[in-house]
């Protein structure tokens, strides 16, 4: 069965410091990975994904992650945060079928002026 | 302007009171997805449908139905609802049903049973 944890439901930076966010996953299959942004009082929105092309993906606004097979994770960065950056952050897996899709819990970034 | 939508916003119902929320995509996509958001579990699948007149359970189906009769729409019914079905909805679609297939979002329903 797949899995998703994302480390932290709350992550805290200061304008211009850098973002990580952690997500680490579990699938039997090779998996596909996504990050999905959400604002406040609005739906998710695509963020970046993987699906084997390439294990650094690079996203919209600056973000970016990579996957690491050997560590099963695939962690979101951007090198400096920006106050608009402020939103719920929710990793993702997908089986090859893409029938279901597996949701982490989500991690809150705020960003400090 | 491509997108989803969904009807109502928001709603509040009490205990027993069958309740229609509506989903509708202009993108001609396959496939299409109910999830509920609940604080501190993240976005769990309720149903999905892969095309027209297919449908099956994602991880929290109970008390929930869903049709397809077009490929359009969606609708997510709650026969009989209760107060633990009290959460925020969400509604998506993609192009088809392949694992890197990104999910287009609605803007959500909000839902409060009394």
């Amino acid at each position: 069965a797949q899995s998703v944890t994302q480390l932290g439901s709350h992550v805290s930076v200061s304008e211009g410091a850098l973002v990580l966010l952690r997500c680490n996953y579990s699938s039997s299959v090779p998996p596909y990975l996504f990050w999905y942004v959400q604002y406040p009082n609005q739906g998710l929105q695509l963020l970046l994904k993987y699906t084997s092309a390439a294990t650094l993906v690079k996203g919209i606004n600056g973000f970016e992650a990579e996957f690491k097979k050997s560590e099963t994770s695939f962690h979101l960065t951007k090198p400096s945060a920006h106050m608009s950056d402020a939103a719920e952050y929710f990793c993702a897996v997908s089986d090859t079928g893409g029938f279901k899709t597996i949701f982490g819990a989500g991690t809150r970034l705020f960003v400090k002026a | 302007e491509a997108q989803v939508t969904q009807n109502p916003r928001y709603l509040i119902t009490v205990t027993g009171k069958k309740l229609t929320v509506t989903c509708s995509q202009n993108m001609n996509h396959e496939y299409m997805s109910w999830y509920r958001q609940d604080p501190g579990l993240g976005l769990r699948q309720i149903y999905y449908s892969m095309n027209v007149e297919v449908t099956d359970k994602g991880d929290v189906p109970e008390g929930y139905k869903v049709s397809r009769k077009e490929k359009r729409n969606f609708p997510l019914i709650l026969e009989s609802p209760s107060p633990n079905q009290t959460s925020l909805y969400f509604c998506a679609s993609s192009r088809g049903t392949g694992g890197a297939e990104t999910q287009y979002f609605g803007p959500g329903t909000r839902l409060l049973v009394l």
